[in-house]
C-alpha cells in the first residue's frame, strides 16, 4: 500500500525558506506518476501548489510560482518543497500526495491527486 | 477565491440523501475535464471519493455517486452515516491555467 509521509520544520520566522520532505514507502518514485504538495491555509480549502514527475519536469501554481522549487531524489524515494520568502500567509497544513497524469495541449500536466500524506502543521510567526 | 465554486456547509439526518454541488465555467467543468470529489477527515489525508466524474476507487460505498450538468458537477451520498460527516472537495482542470488542476473552496457536512 502506497505511504506519503511529510517531515520538516513546524516554526518559520517571515522571511525565512521552507523546506519539506516526502518519504514515499509503498511504491517507485520513479513511475509514471506526478508527485506534488497541497496546502490548506487555517479556514481555508485546498490549494494545489504543484508537481514534479521523476525525470525532473515540474508545474507550478501561477499564484505561488516566483517562490517555489519541488524537486525528486529517486535515490532515497523522496521529492522535496521549498518556499521562500515565507509570510504569515503561508501559515498552512502541507500535504504531498502522488498525482496521476492529464494531458493538456500536447503535453502531460499534473493530474488528479490519488494517495495523500498525513499533512504537517508550518507556522509562519515573528 | 476558488476557482470552483461549493456551498459552504450542507448538513442531513442518518438516513438522508444529500448533495454537494461544485460549480465551475467554460474553462474547467464545462470544457469536459474530469471532476474529482475527496473526502477530508480534519487532521487525516484527504481520501479519493470519485474520480473521472462518477468512478469510485475500490473500497468506495455505492452510497457516493458523482454527476454533471453543464458547469457544475454533484456529489450524491444516501443513507447518511455518522462517519460521513467531513469537508468534501470537488477537483477539476482549468483552460486559463494551461490545464493545471483546480479545487473548489470545499463543503462541511454535519450529520445531525
Amino acid at each position: 500500500q502506497m505511504h506519503l509521509q511529510e517531515s520538516g520544520p513546524g516554526l518559520l520566522r517571515p522571511s525565512e525558506t521552507l523546506s519539506l520532505t516526502c518519504t514515499v514507502s509503498g511504491g517507485v518514485i520513479s513511475s509514471s506518476y506526478y508527485w506534488g504538495w497541497i496546502r490548506q491555509s487555517p479556514g481555508k480549502g485546498l490549494e494545489w501548489i504543484g508537481g514534479v514527475f521523476y525525470g525532473g519536469q515540474s508545474f507550478y501554481n501561477p499564484s505561488l510560482e516566483s517562490r517555489v522549487a519541488i524537486s525528486v531524489d529517486t535515490s532515497k524515494n523522496q521529492f522535496s518543497l521549498k518556499v521562500t520568502s515565507l509570510t504569515t500567509a503561508d501559515t498552512a497544513v502541507y500535504y504531498c500526495a502522488r498525482q496521476g497524469v492529464f494531458f493538456w495541449s500536447g503535453s502531460y500536466r499534473p493530474g488528479s491527486p490519488d494517495y495523500w500524506g498525513q499533512g504537517t502543521l508550518v507556522t509562519v510567526s515573528s | 477565491q476558488s476557482v470552483l465554486t461549493q456551498p459552504p456547509s450542507v448538513s442531513g439526518a442518518p438516513g438522508q440523501r444529500v448533495t454537494i454541488s461544485c460549480t465551475g465555467n467554460s474553462s474547467n467543468i464545462g470544457a469536459g475535464y474530469a471532476v474529482q470529489w475527496y473526502q477530508h477527515v480534519p487532521g487525516t489525508a484527504p481520501k479519493l471519493l470519485i474520480y473521472d466524474l462518477t468512478t469510485r476507487p475500490s473500497g468506495v460505498p455505492d452510497r457516493f455517486s458523482g454527476s454533471k450538468s453543464g458547469t457544475s458537477a454533484s456529489l450524491a451520498i444516501t443513507g447518511l452515516q455518522a462517519e460521513d460527516e467531513a469537508d468534501y472537495y470537488c477537483q477539476s482542470y482549468d483552460n486559463s491555467l494551461s490545464g493545471l488542476l483546480v479545487f473548489g473552496g470545499g463543503t462541511k457536512l454535519t450529520v445531525l
